[in-house]
């Protein structure tokens, strides 16, 4: 069983819907989450970073953790064509530490 | 931006030949690391290095050989390239961001390896 799990997708949207993106973990010893926006033939970049369980919002980007249920979520408001990519989680034990990533979940928002 | 730097970006090689994935980090960052990842699929950890001189191998098994002997560089080494490592190699580093106060890692824009 992988640590880090996601739906690989794609998903596909109308631009300017809600795009709605979840991960599971089994790990417990994870404090820290992170969402990751890879576009094709890219690096990833940090989108989101949250510590322990509760809600975060930056612009459109909203990312919430649930460590009770091991569920992270990013929910992505008025999406844009631009937001087409790979979206990446990832968790780690310690600030700084080695990350554990999911497998990725391929967005396409459609003009 | 992060000032973390990959080259070759792309690179086709025969097979048995010798090859050094270039990264350098200008952040100062102690940690770095080495990720592979297939088309469309997730990025697994083959090397990581918390400082000079520090090497671990990663949660994927990996016939390539890392060193650190200068906190910027990071040097990933195939001895004999095999078509089977024909993958997309990304690098990255970790450290303390002044401006969010926290920890992140960054990745390069990585190499594209083919082995023919």
């Amino acid at each position: 069983q992988k640590e880090v799990e996601q739906d690989p997708g794609p998903l596909s949207v109308p631009e300017g819907a809600i795009v709605s993106l979840n991960c599971t973990y089994s790990n417990s010893a994870f404090q820290y989450f992170m969402w990751y926006r890879q576009y094709s033939r890219k690096g990833p970049e940090l989108l989101m970073y949250t510590y322990s369980s509760g809600n975060k919002e930056d612009g459109r980007f909203t990312a919430q953790v649930d460590k009770s249920s091991k569920y992270i979520s990013l929910f992505i408001r008025d999406s844009q064509p631009s937001d087409s990519a790979t979206y990446l989680c990832a968790g780690s034990k310690a600030a700084g530490n080695k990350l554990t990533f999911g497998g990725g979940t391929r967005v396409l928002v459609k003009p | 931006e992060a000032d973390i730097y990959q080259t070759p970006r792309y690179l086709v090689i025969g097979t048995g030949k010798k090859i050094t994935l270039e990264c350098s980090q200008t952040m100062g960052h102690d940690k770095m690391y080495w990720y592979q990842q297939d088309p469309g699929m997730e990025l697994h950890l083959i090397h990581y290095s918390y400082g000079v001189n520090s090497t671990e191998k990663g949660d994927l098994s990996s016939e390539s050989t890392v060193s650190r002997i200068r906190t910027e560089h990071f040097p990933l080494t195939l001895e004999s390239a095999r078509p089977s490592h024909t993958s997309q190699y990304l690098c990255a580093s970790a450290g303390h961001d002044r401006e969010s106060g926290k920890n992140i890692q960054y990745f390069g824009a990585g190499t594209r390896l083919s082995v023919l």
